[in-house]
Parts: C-alpha cells; structure tokens; sequence
C-alpha cells in the first residue's frame, strides 16, 4: 500500500542534542512538509519541498533543518538551536500544484526533551 | 494572509445525531481549495471532504458534508448519524496554492453512547 512512513514514533532527546525525523513516501508525489504540533494547536509549517534538491523555509524554521536527496525522503533534523522542540511532528506529501493541495500524513512522531 | 477560524474548542454530540463544526476563513484569492481533516487520539491525520472556491455544490463524502457559504466565508462540516469512533480532533484548512495550507486550532468531538 502507498504512504508515508515516519519514523521513530517516539523520541527523547537531551537538553543540546540534534535529532533526526525520517520520513518516507511511496505515492510518487513531488511536494513534501514538514509540520510541528504542540497540544490543543493547529499545524504549523516548519519547511516543505516541492522538488529534489529543494527546499523552502514554512512559518517556523528556526532550529530546523532539512534535506531532500531524493523524492521519497524529506528528513527533519531538529538542531540544539531549537529552544521548545517537545512537539508531535507531522510529515506530509502531495502532488504537484496543479493538484487540489491535499495532504497526505504519515503517522507522527512525538519528540520529548528531558 | 490567510486565517481559518474555528471557534468550538469542543463540542459533545450523542450517537447517531448530526453535529455541525463550525469554521471561517479568510482570504482574499478567488481560487482556493477547503479542506476537513480528522485527527484521531493516535496522531494521524486523515482527509475528509474537499471544497473547491468554485464548486457551486456543497461537498459529500458519505456521512460527511460541507455546508460552503462563499459570501460569508464558511466552511461548516456536518456528520450525521454520529458514532464512537468519530470522537477525535477537526481540523478546517484552506489552500491558495504555493504550497502552503493553513489549519485552524481544531475542534474536539465528544460521541457519547
């Protein structure tokens, strides 16, 4: 079946680590996103990618990097720069703009610092 | 900029009736796309209903519709016959294109039996 795949689902970090998200898509779609949810929230963007090789900064980037080395992949490293990254982390893709802009989720992962 | 708005932080609905979740937007593209998405207690996030700025008809997606009042810039999203497993967070979204949609804060169903 077609969809995306994030990974941990679960993650705790101390205080001054970097941390990286995985996610990965099977549904051949060009664009994926990032995007950060902390409790009783909407989603914020942090950065999304509409094509290999690039990438755009969302509303929340700061403390955030990414990487898109392939069409499947859009890891997330959540740098020691980041001064609250305890948040549910959410990964999504969608076809190209000439799409409806659905998103496609994966399941999430929920990143605690100690 | 865009905003959505949804202003039941939780709502309560007892099975098997209907319950409307209310959301505004605004906007000033004529083209733009609104979006409903259920978020259940595990995280994920699972498309509902579809609405496009130029569809003359409300949205239907099995017990789902959504009630579009381009003038007054509403969304509403109706479930009917409610059940259990619809107890979960609602999010409205709206998208102009570029990539970037923007969510409300959501609102909680309660199903009770």
């Amino acid at each position: 079946d077609g969809g995306i795949t994030q990974s941990p689902k679960y993650l705790f970090r101390k205080e001054g680590q970097n941390v990286t998200l995985s996610c990965e898509q099977n549904l051949n779609h060009d664009a994926m996103y990032w995007y950060r949810q902390d409790p009783g929230q909407g989603l914020r963007l942090i950065y999304y990618s509409q094509i290999v090789n690039d990438f755009q900064k969302g509303d929340i980037a700061e403390g955030y990097s990414v990487s898109r080395e392939k069409k499947e992949s859009f890891p997330l490293t959540v740098t020691s720069a980041q001064k609250n990254p305890t948040a549910f982390y959410l990964c999504a893709s969608s076809t190209s703009w000439q799409g409806t802009g659905e998103l496609f989720f994966g399941e999430g992962s929920r990143l605690t610092v100690l | 900029a865009q905003k959505i708005t949804q202003t039941q932080p939780g709502m309560f609905v007892q099975e098997k009736e209907a319950v409307t979740l209310d959301c505004t937007y605004d906007t000033s593209d004529q083209s733009y796309g609104l979006f409903w998405y259920k978020q259940p207690s595990s995280g994920e996030m699972i498309f509902l209903i579809y609405q496009g700025s130029y569809d003359e008809q409300n949205a239907t997606e099995g017990r789902y519709s959504l009630n579009f009042q381009k003038a007054r810039k509403s969304a509403n999203l109706v479930i009917s016959a409610s059940q259990l497993g619809d107890s979960a967070m609602y999010f409205c979204a709206s998208y102009t294109g570029g990539f970037k949609t923007i969510f409300g804060a959501g609102t909680r169903l309660f199903v009770k039996a």
